[in-house]
């Protein structure tokens, strides 16, 4: 079935760093969305990529759709300490379930002051 | 602020014991989807309804677990008899999708708190 990998598992940073997670899945995906889930709280949209090679910012985050729609990235600018939490990466399923969303296994990001 | 409403948000129960979570997703929302959280596995999807209807429970185990969707505000899955790997973290999501195109298209999910079941 549809899998969509992410690497790295663990990032840990000191404060000011930069980050960067990324997906990437073993067929085209139609489109890809990106959440972030804080220590025991539950996983927030943050962004949803259409387009191939397309490019979005928000503040000091950067999402990437490949030009191949099959890899994605996040990459984060001077991290902060409110950037802690797992980043995932989610797709849609093949075929009939195209609707539905399979996650990635998260990259966890720490950040030390 | 339109949420999806998970109950209850911790459980302990012992094995063998039948564990019921319930969810209401967001009014207007056509998508429902269940996930099991663990450090090993990630989020795992158990199932997805769309309309009510069952598209997708694949990722269940059949032989104890299932899901249901009795009317448009609630959605339960149901664990019967329940085993201590069990134990983890489930969420419900629920979210828009509509058919575009020639194909699915969809718009963010939006989650619940989780129920967090501890199965001893």
């Amino acid at each position: 079935g549809q899998q969509v990998m992410q690497i790295p598992q663990y990032q840990h940073v000191q404060e000011g760093e930069d980050f960067t997670t990324y997906c990437n899945s073993s067929t085209t995906l139609s489109n890809i969305q990106w959440y972030k889930q804080r220590p025991g709280g539950h996983p927030v949209f943050l962004i949803q990529l259409v387009k191939s090679g397309e490019v979005k910012k928000q503040k000091r985050l950067t999402f990437q759709f490949g030009e191949a729609k099959k890899n994605s990235s996040l990459h984060i600018t001077a991290t902060q300490t409110t950037d802690v939490g797992t980043y995932f990466c989610a797709g849609p399923g093949e075929g009939g379930s195209q609707g539905n969303l399979i996650f990635g296994k998260g990259t966890k990001l720490s950040v030390k002051p | 602020d339109a949420r999806v409403t998970q109950t209850p948000r911790h459980k302990v129960t012992e094995m063998g014991q039948e564990v019921t979570m319930r969810c209401q997703p967001i009014l207007g929302h056509n998508t429902v989807f269940w996930y099991r959280q663990t450090m090993m596995q990630g989020l795992e999807l158990l199932a997805y309804f769309r309309n009510r209807a069952p598209l997708d429970d694949s990722g269940m185990p059949k032989d104890r677990f299932s899901a249901e969707m009795p009317d448009a505000t609630l959605a339960t899955l149901k664990i019967q008899p329940s085993e201590p790997r069990d134990s983890a973290v489930y969420f419900c999501a629920s979210g828009l999708v509509w058919y575009s195109s020639g194909a699915d298209q969809g718009t963010e999910a939006f989650f619940g708190q989780g129920t967090r079941l501890t199965v001893v």
